[in-house]
């Protein structure tokens, strides 16, 4: 099956500084990616859809400007956290999507973030 | 953002039962997907559903996409130490083309009694 991955798997920060998540599709092109936040004991909630060369598109109450979304090439995003605050604290996963429409997700294993 | 209807929240069984568990939702999918989660990691894909009425199995899991396209059950039968996870169900829809979005139920908890 396709392989995402994520990096880094775990991060622990200071108040006030930045954090980039790295998501990559090791054995497809990814055309879409999606960006997901998950807090202790709830779902998956949809942060944002990143296309390939394009700006994201980011759902609703989630800051764009927060979260900076990269998607540079058909096998990488990035996701920045700027300025992340304690409140940041939670587990992103992103999953990646190829070109064909129907084309099943395949999700990353998680990056957790630790916000002091 | 908009979650799914999942239940029961969180369900204590003992190995070797049968689990049965539900997500419903006031608007229409196109497609039903059911995921676990294990600790620390991301979904994994278990179903694909992909027609209204369609039942589906993979092993000693069942899941059926219901007919009127806005609810899903999964289904496992004899249960082993290694289904114990946290089991989400996720609707889709084209939002255009090729950029289906995942809208994921409230997840529910599977714990083995020894």
């Amino acid at each position: 099956g396709a392989v995402v991955s994520q990096h880094p798997s775990r991060v622990i920060c200071k108040s006030g500084t930045s954090v980039k998540i790295e998501c990559r599709s090791l054995d497809f092109q990814a055309t879409t990616m999606f960006w997901y936040r998950q807090f202790p004991k709830q779902s998956l909630m949809l942060m944002a859809t990143s296309n390939e060369g394009s700006k994201a598109t980011y759902e609703q109450g989630v800051e764009k400007d927060k979260f900076l979304i990269n998607h540079a090439s058909l096998t990488l995003s990035t996701l920045t956290v700027t300025s992340a605050h304690p409140e940041d604290s939670s587990f992103y996963i992103c999953s990646a999507k190829a070109r064909r429409q129907g084309e099943t997700q395949y999700f990353g294993p998680g990056t957790r973030l630790l916000v002091l | 953002g908009q979650q799914l209807n999942q239940s029961p929240q969180s369900m204590f069984i003992q190995e070797g039962e049968d689990v049965s568990m539900n997500c419903t939702s006031s608007s229409i999918f196109n497609t039903w997907l059911w995921y676990k989660q294990d600790p620390g990691e991301g979904p994994v894909l278990l179903i694909a559903l992909y027609k209204a009425g369609e039942l589906t199995s993979n092993g000693r899991l069942t899941a059926q996409f219901g007919i009127t396209r806005k609810d899903s059950f999964l289904n496992i039968s004899a249960s082993i130490p290694s289904d114990v996870g946290i089991y989400f169900c996720a609707g889709q829809r084209p939002i255009n083309f090729g950029n289906e979005k995942l809208t994921f139920g409230t997840g529910t908890r599977l714990t083995i009694i020894p």
